[in-house]
């Protein structure tokens, strides 16, 4: 069992809606990361966030906005998706996100997203 | 984008029998780690090996790192059918990024 949850497993959205995709843990790990997967590919490092400050923002469109509340939250908001936005999104943590010794990545089971 | 790159695609191979796969990378890195994802699930990290190791166990699993060639590989001796996954090398320079992966189907 993961101890990375994220919340909704499944979303189908519209061009215009706004809609957030949440991440917890409770390993006190101090950075938290979104992926992006799309079928058949490897992920794609979209964020990350190091001590709750954005650290790693891989040029990703504004359409996509991650926001870290706390050290155990972490949210990605979505506004005016487009229909190859239709992912499979990963929230990941690690005990230290201190770049190049950055260790093990604890991996939620995803939400998958679905743009009309 | 991606630092990795893996080899085979793809690997079918009976019950029993070893898979074994390999990943090139382009950069010097601090680490590679090895994770296995099932069909539309999260990943899971199965081992990670540090640029100054050459050989790394974990129960079934071999991982060989050669800073040389920029190579590693990962050895799952006598597999299983739960071994069926897609395995992915993830290089770990300021960030880490995951390889193309490798698809293991394992026959009973």
């Amino acid at each position: 069992d993961t101890e990375v949850t994220q919340t909704p497993k499944h979303l189908v959205m519209g061009m215009t809606n706004k809609k957030s995709l949440k991440c917890e843990q409770h390993m006190g790990h101090r950075a938290m990361y979104w992926y992006k997967q799309k079928a058949k590919k490897p992920p794609e490092l979209m964020f990350v966030y190091s001590y709750e400050k954005l650290s790693i923002n891989e040029s990703v469109p504004s359409r996509f906005s991650p926001e870290c509340p706390n050290s155990s939250l972490l949210n990605l908001h979505l506004h005016a998706l487009q229909p190859e936005d239709s992912a499979l999104y990963l929230c990941a943590s690690s005990q230290t996100g201190q770049g190049s010794n950055t260790g093990e990545l604890f991996f939620g089971e995803g939400s998958r997203l679905t743009v009309l | 984008s991606q630092q990795g790159e893996e080899d085979p695609q793809a690997l079918s191979i009976q019950e029993g029998e070893n898979a074994t796969m390999n990943c090139s990378y382009k950069t010097s890195i601090n680490n590679l780690q090895w994770y296995r994802q099932n069909s539309g699930r999260g990943l899971v990290h199965l081992i990670l090996i540090r640029s100054n190791e050459r050989e790394k166990h974990s129960g079934r699993l071999r991982v060989t790192l050669d800073t040389s060639k920029k190579s590693s590989s990962l050895l799952i001796t006598a597999s299983r059918a739960a071994d069926t996954a897609s395995y992915f090398c993830a290089t770990n320079d300021y960030k880490l990024s995951f390889g193309a992966g490798t698809t293991v189907t394992v026959r009973a």
